[in-house]
């Protein structure tokens, strides 16, 4: 079955550090893949997709690019944010579907500190 | 335009209750997915309607079950609760689902304690 694997959390870095999630999956054909960010005490927000291999997807800093040799989709960001503190979680839907049935990862929680 | 709206934001029930959960989507979405949340899980897809019929379906017991209504609103019921229901369930809304292109809307969910 589809699965996605996380690296394990809890991240704690400084302020204006360079940030890498490391995401790597399992599904058959060409699934579309996804990260989601969780601020505390609210749901799930669509941070970045990609939909192809070789797409790379982006949103305020943060950018992944979706690597169908690897298998991973690795999230990145070059200088974090105390406001960037939360809950990451790395998706997948698989090939064929859109994305009402996404398979999540376990979340890395990270913690920017001043 | 107003979010995803879930109701209640917290329940408290007892072993062998049985819940229902609200959800209101995004006006003009027609799919609403539904997830559980939960620290030993982490989150969980547990069903999808679409145009009032359950298109998809992850694997969760038959207490656990949902509905669509012409408006798209949608409803989840668990039957029988057990303690391990305990969780956060969050619902999730996009105009069709079905198209890579599509962008999926999370509310903020439902905090259920079975005691």
């Amino acid at each position: 079955g589809n699965s996605v694997t996380q690296m394990e959390g809890p991240v704690t870095l400084s302020e204006e550090a360079f940030l890498t999630i490391n995401c790597t999956y399992t599904a058959t054909g060409y699934p579309s893949l996804f990260w989601y960010v969780q601020y505390p005490g609210e749901g799930l927000q669509l941070l970045l997709k990609a939909t192809k291999a070789d797409d790379k997807g982006s949103n305020k800093g943060f950018e992944a690019t979706y690597r169908k040799e690897t298998t991973s989709f690795h999230l990145e960001k070059g200088s974090v944010q105390v406001s960037d503190s939360a809950v990451y979680f790395c998706a997948l839907s698989p090939s064929g579907f859109g994305n009402e049935k996404l398979t999540f990862g376990t979340g890395t929680r990270l913690t920017i500190i001043p | 335009k107003a979010g995803v709206t879930q109701t209640p934001r917290y329940l408290i029930k007892t072993r062998g209750q049985q819940v229902t959960l609200s959800c209101s989507p995004i006006s003009g979405h027609r799919s609403v997915s539904w997830y559980q949340q939960t620290p030993g899980q982490g989150l969980q897809f547990l069903f999808e309607y679409f145009s009032e019929t359950q298109r998809n379906k992850g694997n969760f017991p038959g207490r656990f079950s949902g509905r669509q209504f012409s408006n798209s609103r949608s409803e989840m019921n668990v039957s029988t609760l057990e303690l391990g229901d305990s969780a956060l369930y969050l619902c999730a809304s996009s105009l069709v689902g079905s198209a890579s292109t599509d962008t999926q809307y999370f509310g903020p969910g439902t905090r259920l304690t079975v005691l």
